[in-house]
């Protein structure tokens, strides 16, 4: 069975930083390309960045572009979200997501963890 | 980017009829090599993650009842609930994953008449 453990939410101020973590099992973690989207409180759903199998290659949104970073690690089956210089408007549940780019469709996602920037 | 416009915003179907949700691509997200769209659909019921119901703009994924149907091509689509069921009211979600940035409609919220 596919399942995405997200962790590393938590309440930060304006200008800090958070680390989000994403535990993958269930499926050979090393051929999926792999994504973070968010949901702001109440709010529709907002694709964040995304990763190639390998991890060579990174996307990112517009607005956030400098300031988070994705990574994974294929020998531990981990995706993460380095976010830095966090706003406001990036409080969001951020949900880790197998697939998304590359043209293959976002198929399982994590129960999500929640992001909340204020001061 | 490829923006994505859902209507309505929200509709209320009695149990057994017919629910429609549109969703209009800004361009087209058919991949004429393979003659593949690549739009997505969702349902997302309160403190969950979406749930993808619909690939390929008409495939069902598994386990997904038969009364959930995609249809449409290009830049025009359609998610039908032949015949509404309470468990069905939720938030559904049409997306694009043709190219990046990756984008979502803003949603329709089904609810019971």
């Amino acid at each position: 069975e596919v399942q995405l453990l997200d962790s590393g939410g938590d309440l930060v101020r304006p200008g800090g930083s958070l680390r989000l973590s994403c535990a993958a099992s269930g499926f050979t973690f090393s051929i999926y390309a792999m994504c973070w989207v968010r949901q702001a409180p109440g709010k529709g759903l907002e694709w964040v960045s995304g990763i190639s199998d390998s991890g060579a290659i990174t996307y990112y949104t517009d607005s956030v572009k400098g300031r988070f970073t994705i990574s994974r690690d294929n020998s531990k089956n981990t995706l993460d979200l380095q976010m830095n210089s966090l706003r406001a408007e990036d409080t969001a549940i951020y949900y880790c997501v197998r697939g998304g780019i590359y043209g293959y469709r976002s198929d399982h996602w994590g129960q999500g963890t929640l992001v909340i920037v204020s001061s | 980017d490829i923006v994505m416009t859902q209507s309505p915003d929200s509709l209320a179907v009695s149990l057994g009829e017919r629910a429609t949700i549109s969703c209009k691509s800004s361009q087209s997200v058919l991949y004429s090599s393979t003659n593949k769209n690549f739009l997505a659909w969702y349902q997302q019921k309160p403190g969950q993650p979406p749930k993808l119901l619909i690939y390929w703009a008409s495939t069902r994924e598994s386990g997904v009842p038969a009364r959930f149907r995609g249809s449409g091509s290009g830049t025009d689509f359609t998610l039908t609930i032949s015949s509404l069921q309470a468990e069905d009211v939720a938030v559904y979600y049409c997306h694009q994953y043709f190219t990046t940035p990756l984008t979502f409609g803003g949603g329709t919220k089904v609810q019971i008449k």
